[in-house]
């Protein structure tokens, strides 16, 4: 079954560490994005991919770095200069450009990874 | 810009029960509104889609009807079942290609 992969499920960084956050996806989507989830906050976008090589900043992307070097992978690295880094990341894809017949572009998440940092 | 503007949790409910979820928006035009929901530790699932002016979406007996004169779209349920505890998220795309802005989001829980 197609879907998004993300790893590690849990993460605990010490202060001043960088931890990259992996997500992957067999859904031959062509947009990808971050989201970034804290109690009572709803969801945050990060950064966001339309295509391969390329990629631009969300709401919130001070602090965070990503690469699109293959269509299947978004990886995001949450760096030392993220000044409040705990919380619970989420990665999506979508169709983008290539909608369904309905004309709706359904986003479809993967299942996070809560980021702890001690 | 595009916004969404859902009501506050939680909302706690006794099994069968009514669900209401009030979700407004405010956007350019008629875009397509969606309600998702996060089960507790999980990432988000589409729950329903509606993609014009008085549409109804459904699935799991879940209804909400996109009302352009209200500019609303509101999640109901008539029975809700303790399986239904969760986070609901109502949510319109900012562009073609996908990216959504969600809503806060609205914690429900289902007490036996």
């Amino acid at each position: 079954d197609g879907g998004i992969t993300q790893s590690p499920k849990y993460l605990f960084r010490k202060e001043g560490q960088n931890v990259t956050l992996s997500c992957e996806q067999n859904l031959n989507h062509d947009a990808m994005y971050w989201y970034r989830q804290d109690p009572g906050q709803g969801l945050r976008l990060i950064y966001y991919s339309q295509i391969v090589n390329d990629f631009q900043k969300g709401d919130i992307a001070e602090g965070y770095s990503v690469s699109r070097e293959k269509k299947e992978s978004f990886p995001l690295t949450v760096t030392s200069a993220q000044k409040n880094p705990t919380a619970f990341y989420l990665c999506a894809s979508s169709l983008g450009q290539r909608r369904t017949l309905s004309g709706a572009n359904v986003l479809t998440f993967g299942a996070g990874s809560r980021l702890t940092v001690l | 810009g595009d916004s969404v503007t859902q009501m506050e949790g939680p909302v706690t409910l006794s099994e069968e029960a009514f669900l209401t979820i009030n979700c407004t928006y405010t956007a350019t035009g008629y875009p397509s509104l969606f309600w998702y929901v996060q089960y507790p530790g999980e990432g988000l699932q589409l729950l329903l889609k509606a993609t014009k002016a008085d549409d109804k979406g459904s699935n799991k007996g879940f209804e909400a009807t996109y009302r352009k004169e209200t500019t609303s779209f509101h999640l109901e349920k008539g029975s809700v079942q303790v399986s239904d505890s969760a986070v609901y998220f109502c949510a319109l795309p900012t562009d073609s290609w996908g990216k959504l802005q969600f809503g806060a989001g609205t914690q429900v829980v289902v007490t036996p």
